[in-house]
């Protein structure tokens, strides 16, 4: 069946460095989603993308999708201890469901 | 904004009880979810509704039911609770489409002792 998939699973960096998580799906999509979830928390919604080689930017966060709409990355630049937490990617399945990626765990030295 | 409701953050039951967890949304949306999130395995889609009195079976739909009476209201229940249903619960809504992210709730953490 379609899959999601997401690399690294964990990801240790030290304060001021960047993070980049990658996105892989099985299929096409016609759209990804990008949430994050703080430590005790829920997940909370970034971002869509839509378009073949898309780029969005929220502050130091960077969204792509790629231009065969089969892969996606965030890359955060100068990771802070606020960008603790867990990033999903997501893309839509079957009867309009949404299939999440496992997630990246991201963790922050200071 | 959109919020979604769980009535329980903690919840601690005992094996072979029933368990209600509900969901409510204040946005007049059709789509509910309920996910169970695990170390490892990510957010695992149990049952969903598009609508009043609908339902649908997710991905691990076994030893789950589902209620939906009204359009804000989405319960999930557990017919006989085992440890291994010992889980985060999350509740999500969306609009229909699927161009429009989920919009989940704070999650109830369910122990089964």
């Amino acid at each position: 069946g379609q899959q999601v998939m997401q690399i690294p699973q964990y990801q240790h960096v030290q304060e001021g460095e960047d993070f980049t998580t990658y996105c892989n799906s099985s299929t096409t999509l016609s759209n990804i989603q990008w949430y994050k979830q703080r430590p005790g928390g829920h997940p909370v919604f970034l971002i869509q993308l839509v378009k073949s080689g898309e780029v969005k930017k929220q502050k130091r966060l960077t969204f792509q999708f790629g231009e065969a709409k089969k892969n996606s990355s965030l890359h955060i630049t100068a990771t802070q201890t606020t960008d603790v937490g867990t990033y999903f990617c997501a893309g839509p399945g079957r009867d309009d469901k949404i299939i999440f990626g496992k997630g990246t765990r991201l963790h922050i030295l200071p | 904004d959109v919020k979604v409701t769980q009535s329980s953050r903690y919840l601690v039951k005992r094996t072979g009880e029933k368990v209600f967890l509900e969901c409510v949304q204040d946005m007049d949306h059709e789509n509910m979810f309920w996910y169970r999130q695990d170390p490892g395995l990510g957010l695992r889609l149990i049952y969903f509704s598009y609508d009043v009195k609908m339902k649908e079976k997710g991905d691990i739909p076994e030893g789950y039911s589902v209620s939906r009476e009204k359009k804000e209201r989405f319960s999930l229940i557990l017919e006989s609770a085992s440890t291994n249903q010992t889980s985060m619960y999350l509740c999500a809504n969306r609009l229909w489409g699927p161009n429009y992210g989920y919009t989940f709730g704070s999650g109830t953490r369910l122990t089964v002792v």
